[in-house]
């Protein structure tokens, strides 16, 4: 059974647009979440994070909203631009500092 | 160097093979793990050590063996692997675990290919 699911494994927009990627997740013990970037041959960079006490955390270009009810998150970048190209994971992460991640969306933005 | 640094990039062995991974972070972080991940699947958390004590070890195969020297230094040693064991296996680094969210730091991990 896969807690973390990111049911859209790949995603195209213009430059310029907004980019969105979605996660859901099924276990109500996650309590806070991560997104990573990954970039070929690079490992995974820690990008931005929300915990369950909030439903929004934006950090420049960077947006994450939680839907606790819904058991959904999403990244919001906006404006996309090329080199957001990469693979995107979502965490989620239980108060013990368990985490588990979803099998990554890969955002390719059209110059 | 600063951050998390693997060693190979790249590995091909046969299945009577030994040989290691080796992974060193320059954080001063508290806990390494290992994860592997295959393709098309979600990142698998293997191993968490955490001031050099094992903490997790997520029903790993006894053909993955790991090893952590000290806080900086965390080892994977491979024997006996499969063909399905290729795949890429990332180091990464916390602050703490088990005490709040540190986010991870990963290294640019080592692909492996078992022939």
């Amino acid at each position: 059974d896969q807690q973390v699911k990111q049911n859209s494994p790949s995603l195209s927009v213009q430059e310029g647009r907004i980019s969105i990627l979605n996660c859901d997740y099924t276990n109500s013990m996650f309590d806070y979440f991560l997104w990573y970037k990954k970039y070929p041959a690079e490992g995974p960079t820690f990008l931005i994070s929300i915990s369950s006490i909030k439903d929004k955390n934006e950090d420049g270009r960077f947006t994450v909203f939680l839907n606790k009810s819904a058991k959904h998150l999403s990244l919001h970048i906006v404006p996309s631009q090329p080199g957001d190209s990469a693979v995107y994971f979502c965490a989620a992460y239980t108060n013990a500092g368990k985490s588990t991640f979803g099998d990554g969306t890969t955002l390719t933005v059209k110059p | 160097e600063t951050g998390v640094t693997q060693t190979p990039r790249h590995l091909v062995m046969g299945m009577t093979n030994k040989k290691s991974l080796k992974c060193e972070q320059h954080l001063g972080h508290n806990a390494m793990y290992w994860y592997k991940q295959s393709a098309k699947k979600p990142l698998e958390l293997m191993f968490v050590y955490s001031l050099e004590e094992r903490v997790e070890n997520n029903s790993v195969p006894s053909r993955f063996s790991p090893e952590c020297p000290n806080s900086s230094h965390l080892f994977l040693h491979l024997h006996t692997l499969q063909p399905e064991d290729s795949a890429l296996y990332l180091c990464a680094s916390s602050q703490d675990w088990g005490q709040g969210y540190s986010p991870l730091h990963f290294g640019n991990g080592t692909r492996l290919t078992v022939t």
